[in-house]
């Protein structure tokens, strides 16, 4: 069946590089995507990666997806404390009219 | 619209009564999508409308739950007979094609069942 799986909690010192791991389950994914979602707050689109491709950088935010084991990661460097926050892969099933498929959720603590 | 609106943002209701959660989506954008977000759980897909048809509704937890669309603009969740653990913030989002690609969320209806 569909699943996306993320441990749920890392901290993290200031400046230090952070890892989020994920794993999803539909290998027919065109686009796998990261969301991050500040307290009190909607989803906003941090970034994402188009299924034919191992990695994307932007800035900070380095996304490698290894298709094989169907296993994606959000690396965040130099991490700040604006940067805590609660961070969601997600798959979309594009033959399913584009329904996202999302984890739990991994919560970033990152500490001064 | 600039982006997408839920309204109302906070709703607060005693067990057993209906309630009506309101979205509104980006002009021109023709999929939309409600989520539940339960507390410390991730994103539940409830329900699809591609224009003011539904394909896909295996989201929906009971059949105390219905949406509708209008106009392939406004959409309302309606969830009748409330219970307790339908407390949960409710996110409506929108996308031109429904590839998946390109979503905007609102900010959601946090619903407290009392």
């Amino acid at each position: 069946g569909e699943d996306v799986e993320q441990s749920l909690f890392l901290s993290v010192r200031e400046g230090d590089s952070s890892v989020i791991n994920c794993t999803y389950t539909d290998s027919s994914s065109t686009y796998l995507y990261w969301y991050k979602q500040e307290p009190g707050a909607g989803l906003q689109l941090l970034t994402y990666i188009f299924s034919n491709m191992d990695m994307k950088q932007d800035q900070r935010l380095t996304v490698l997806l290894n298709k094989k084991d169907k296993h994606l990661s959000l690396r965040i460097a130099d991490t700040q404390t604006g940067d805590s926050a609660i961070y969601f892969c997600a798959e979309s099933m594009d033959n399913q009219g584009g329904k996202l498929i999302f984890g739990q959720g991994t919560e970033l603590s990152v500490k001064p | 619209g600039a982006g997408v609106s839920q309204s109302p943002s906070n709703k607060v209701t005693e067990k057993g009564k209906d309630v009506e959660l309101r979205c509104d989506p980006i002009s021109g954008h023709t999929a939309l999508y409600w989520y539940r977000q339960s507390l410390g759980q991730g994103l539940e897909f409830l329900i699809y409308f591609q224009g003011n048809s539904a394909p896909d509704k295996s989201g929906l937890p009971s059949d105390r739950f219905s949406a509708e669309r209008t106009g392939g603009s406004v959409s309302t969740l309606t969830i009748q007979r409330t219970q307790q653990e339908d407390s949960a913030v409710y996110l409506c989002a929108s996308s031109f094609t429904g590839s998946g690609y390109g979503y905007t969320f609102g900010s959601g209806t946090r619903l407290t069942v009392v």
